[in-house]
């Protein structure tokens, strides 16, 4: 079966502090991977994606995730959080072919920041 | 581009009535999707459109649920007789792209449905 699965339901770091936001899945073949972050009320902002190519990619906002085929993950990173990183964050994976490409959500993390 | 729009907001209905939500998504794109997303989960997969063809539907897209893109533009979402479990976010995207190429898909602000 196809799952996303977003270990951490809830995180709090301080601000300044590192990152890293677990991602694993569960997949037929390589599927594309997607992270998206939602604030309160709002609709979904795409952070980062990875289609192929090298494994760590960057994205917008200074956050950066890794693929990892073997351990199938593709865990979040940001070096130095800031105030306004607080947000829900969604890890997301697709087919690689085919016309539809629904994706497939993990439950998301909640970070929250102390200042 | 202006972005993936919804209309509207914020919809409160009661029990019963029917309601109809529009998407207008990011000029060209070809592929439209309906996502409905409830507190503390991740969204979920309501249905696809390819151009005005309506490609696949979720299981959890009951008889009451109905989508449409006439013209392959904007489309638009219908509940009749809704239900107190419909209350949620509706979340709709574009993406651009042909059979076999990469797409990515852009999410509007979307439509947050209280059925009381």
């Amino acid at each position: 079966a196809q799952s996303v699965t977003q270990p951490d339901i809830h995180i709090t770091v301080s601000e300044g502090a590192s990152l890293e936001l677990r991602c694993n899945y569960s997949y037929g073949a390589t599927p594309y991977l997607f992270w998206y972050v939602q604030s309160p009320g709002q609709g979904l902002q795409l952070l980062l994606k990875y289609f192929s190519g090298d494994t760590l990619v960057q994205g917008i906002k200074g956050f950066e995730a890794e693929f990892k085929r073997s351990q199938s993950s593709f865990n979040l990173r940001k070096p130095s959080v800031h105030w306004s990183d607080a947000a829900e964050y969604f890890c997301a994976v697709g087919p690689n072919a085919g016309n539809n490409r629904k994706l497939i959500w993990g439950l998301g993390t909640s970070l929250a920041v102390n200042p | 581009d202006t972005g993936v729009s919804q209309d509207p907001r914020h919809k409160i209905t009661k029990r019963g009535q029917n309601v109809t939500f529009r998407c207008d998504p990011i000029s060209e794109h070809n592929r439209l999707y309906w996502y409905r997303q409830t507190l503390g989960q991740g969204p979920e997969f309501l249905t696809y459109f390819q151009n005005e063809a309506q490609l696949e539907k979720s299981r959890l897209l009951s008889d009451r649920f109905s989508a449409e893109r006439p013209k392959g533009s904007f489309s638009t979402l219908e509940i009749q007789r809704t239900e107190q479990g419909d209350s949620a976010m509706y979340l709709c995207a574009s993406s651009s792209g042909t059979s076999g190429s990469t797409d990515t898909q852009y999410f509007g602000p979307g439509t947050r449905l209280t059925v009381l």
